[in-house]
């Protein structure tokens, strides 16, 4: 089983809709938990960080639902330079964070 | 935040050679970090790069094949070994700063195409 599973997606949406998806992690010792975003052949830059009462950044809302093992990321009135693979990540420990495979998202005008 | 270069920015190479990618940091940071992203995947941690001892390897990982030395806090090299197709992949470092509340920045990477 891998450590941190995605919903692949793609997700493909208009402007200014709203889309959600989540990821699940499997070691329940996890320490801390991000949204990264990566976009076409460049490095992996920090979204946001995710904590158990839930944040928001604009129009990015993470969650983290420790007990379901469960992280979701909602991007309200999307943009197209939302147009992105958004990777859940999950520090165990150390610093050493494992990475889902990523959800592709696709804003189209 | 910590700004990252590293070199080669990309590379083709010959199976069996060996290529030694750098990583060089702004600023003195707390943790050093090499993954590995293969084609269509996500990122996979290769080790953990020690300043002033030898690294930390994850499970599949192995010294031999992924050498890495750490001289001081700005700065390492990784080394893929006896390169095979399968080390085809991109490469990069990943640093954490104390400075910025613990945040984990990524190196630009490194393409490697091995023939």
């Amino acid at each position: 089983r891998k450590e941190v599973e995605q919903d692949p997606g793609p997700f493909n949406v208009p402007e200014g809709a709203t889309v959600a998806f989540n990821c699940t992690y499997s070691n329940s010792a996890s320490q801390s938990f991000f949204w990264y975003r990566q976009d076409c052949r460049k490095e992996p830059k920090l979204l946001m960080s995710v904590y158990s009462s839930g944040n928001e950044d604009g129009r990015f809302t993470a969650q983290l639902n420790r007990a379901s093992q469960y992280i979701s990321l909602l991007i309200r009135d999307s943009k197209l330079s939302d147009s992105a693979t958004y990777l859940c990540v999950v520090n165990g420990g150390d610093y050493k964070l494992s990475f889902g495979a990523g959800t592709t998202v696709t804003v189209r005008a | 935040s910590a700004v990252i270069s590293q070199k080669p920015s990309r590379d083709i190479c010959q199976r069996g050679t060996s290529l030694t990618i750098q990583c060089q940091v702004d600023s003195q940071v707390t943790m050093m970090f090499w993954y590995r992203q293969q084609p269509g995947q996500s990122l996979t941690l290769i080790a953990t790069a020690n300043q002033g001892s030898e690294a930390t390897y994850e499970s599949g990982f192995v010294i031999d094949k992924f050498p890495i030395s750490r001289p001081n806090l700005t700065f390492s090299t990784l080394t893929v070994s006896n390169m095979s197709p399968e080390d085809s992949s991109i490469y990069l470092c990943s640093v954490v700063s104390e400075l910025s509340y613990n945040e984990q920045f990524f190196g630009p990477g490194t393409r490697l195409t091995v023939l």
